[in-house]
């Protein structure tokens, strides 16, 4: 069975400040995988989704992130925090089928800015 | 803008009500999805319908019912639900197969019971 887990439930930094949020990921097979951000009283929007084209992802809102197969990993993270990326991020693999793109989610990570 | 549209985006019920959650989605996707997320909670996979079947029930209890009656549109019915049923549900689609088709999710529906 496939599983992410994201280290660290809660994540902190200052605006400016560089932001990284880990996801290690459990496959038997070259996984899918996606990250996705929800803000407060909304539902799930995509940052970015793995393609086995490239290693190095780039999404919206200056997010990107790396496959590195060695470790299993699929950090995100972005240069520069604004205080707007304060939510709720979730990374999750994907089990796709004929019976639909089964996401099984990670545990997720708050991310904090503070000014 | 969300492409996926729920209604209603809250709903307070008592435990011998009947009510439906809607879902609507104009993207041409043939797979869709309710999740349940509580909270601090990452979203729980509840059902899938697969060009309009049912494809996957998670162990659902029965007090939830869900409908697909034609590809845009997938409804989740409610009866006699529990307190703890409380929390947000979110529709999602996605195209069907062999591929890393994203899902596309709603704003949700935020469930109250009493």
């Amino acid at each position: 069975a496939q599983s992410v887990t994201q280290l660290g439930s809660h994540v902190s930094v200052s605006e400016g400040a560089l932001v990284l949020l880990r996801c290690n990921y459990s496959s038997s097979v070259p996984p899918y995988l996606f990250w996705y951000v929800q803000y407060p009283n909304q539902g799930l929007q995509l940052l970015l989704k793995y393609t086995s084209a490239a290693t190095l992802v780039k999404g919206i809102n200056g997010f990107e992130a790396e496959f590195k197969k060695s470790e299993t990993s699929f950090h995100l993270t972005k240069p520069s925090a604004h205080m707007s990326d304060a939510a709720e991020y979730f990374c999750a693999v994907s089990a796709p089928s004929n019976a639909g793109n089964m996401l099984t989610f990670g545990g997720g990570t708050r991310l904090m800015v503070k000014p | 803008d969300t492409e996926v549209t729920q209604t209603p985006k809250h709903l307070v019920m008592g435990m011998t009500n009947k009510k439906s959650l809607k879902c609507e989605q104009h993207m041409g996707h043939r797979a869709m999805y309710w999740y349940k997320q509580k909270a601090k909670k990452p979203p729980e996979l509840m059902f899938v319908y697969s060009y309009e079947k049912l494809s996957i029930n998670e162990s659902v209890p029965s007090r939830f019912s869900p409908e697909c009656p034609n590809s845009s549109l997938l409804n989740l019915h409610l009866h006699a639900l529990q307190p703890e049923d409380s929390a947000l549900y979110l529709c999602a689609s996605s195209r069907p197969g062999q591929d890393n088709s994203p899902l596309h999710f709603g704003n949700g529906t935020r469930l109250t019971v009493t």
